[in-house]
């Protein structure tokens, strides 16, 4: 079985400019999660979204904003783009609908995201 | 509000010796807690997850966690490192109302695995 995918993998985007990354979770997975994890930090939850709807959000700005699809892939949006946002972006997938409290994530590898 | 403390940044054994990886947790209610580890440029992979049918929780590669309640501490041992567990170790902790899920991560420990 295929995991978590994303793309692209890496991404060089200039200042000002807009970005959309793309998750694919596991087949069956309904709930999709964002990170962001800056260099030498632990990741940092962006989203959440379940059956289509943001069922969670974390401390970012309006810039980030997300969507998911029909078939429970998920978009992630940076607008404005600024050097602070260079970072690695997770996406994770989580196998119930209603997460519990012992659900693990499965992570993607990642789409390595540079402003400059 | 819940949130863990990874007590060291860097962790530096030698091949062969035991590992331990300490963690602190804070949480109003009984946690979930987690250890992710990630490889260089890989994303993060499952070690082993607490779910309070056990204080001792075995994982993947040899790895364990004993959950401490008086402690609050979910620290992660091996008897044995490997040169290949060199990875930066995560120890997490879900945030449980509602059915938000996020993951809370801590700052992250290195382990260094000499020959």
């Amino acid at each position: 079985d295929a995991g978590v995918t994303q793309s692209p993998t890496h991404l060089i985007k200039t200042r000002g400019q807009h970005v959309t990354l793309r998750c694919s979770p596991i087949s069956g997975h309904k709930s999709v999660s964002w990170y962001q994890q800056v260099l030498g930090q632990g990741p940092q939850f962006i989203f959440q979204y379940y059956e289509k709807e943001e069922r969670g959000r974390g401390n970012f700005p309006d810039r980030f904003s997300a969507r998911q699809f029909p078939n429970y892939s998920s978009e992630l949006n940076v607008n404005a783009l600024l050097l602070g946002d260079s970072a690695l972006y997770l996406c994770a997938s989580s196998p119930q609908g209603v997460i519990r409290e012992n659900t693990e994530a499965f992570f993607g590898q990642g789409t390595r995201l540079t402003v400059v | 509000a819940q949130s863990v403390t990874q007590l060291d940044s860097h962790v530096s054994v030698s091949e062969g010796t035991p590992v331990l990886l300490r963690c602190n947790y804070s949480s109003s209610y009984s946690p979930s807690l987690f250890w992710y580890v990630q490889h260089p440029n890989k994303g993060l992979q499952l070690l082993l997850k607490y779910t309070s049918a056990a204080t001792l929780v075995k994982g993947i590669n040899g790895f364990e966690a004993e959950f401490k309640k008086s402690e609050t501490s979910f620290h992660l041992t091996k008897p044995s490192a490997h040169m290949s567990d060199a990875a930066e170790y995560f120890c997490v902790v879900r945030h449980g109302s509602g059915n938000t899920g996020k993951l809370i991560f801590g700052q992250g420990t290195t382990l260094q695995v000499k020959p």
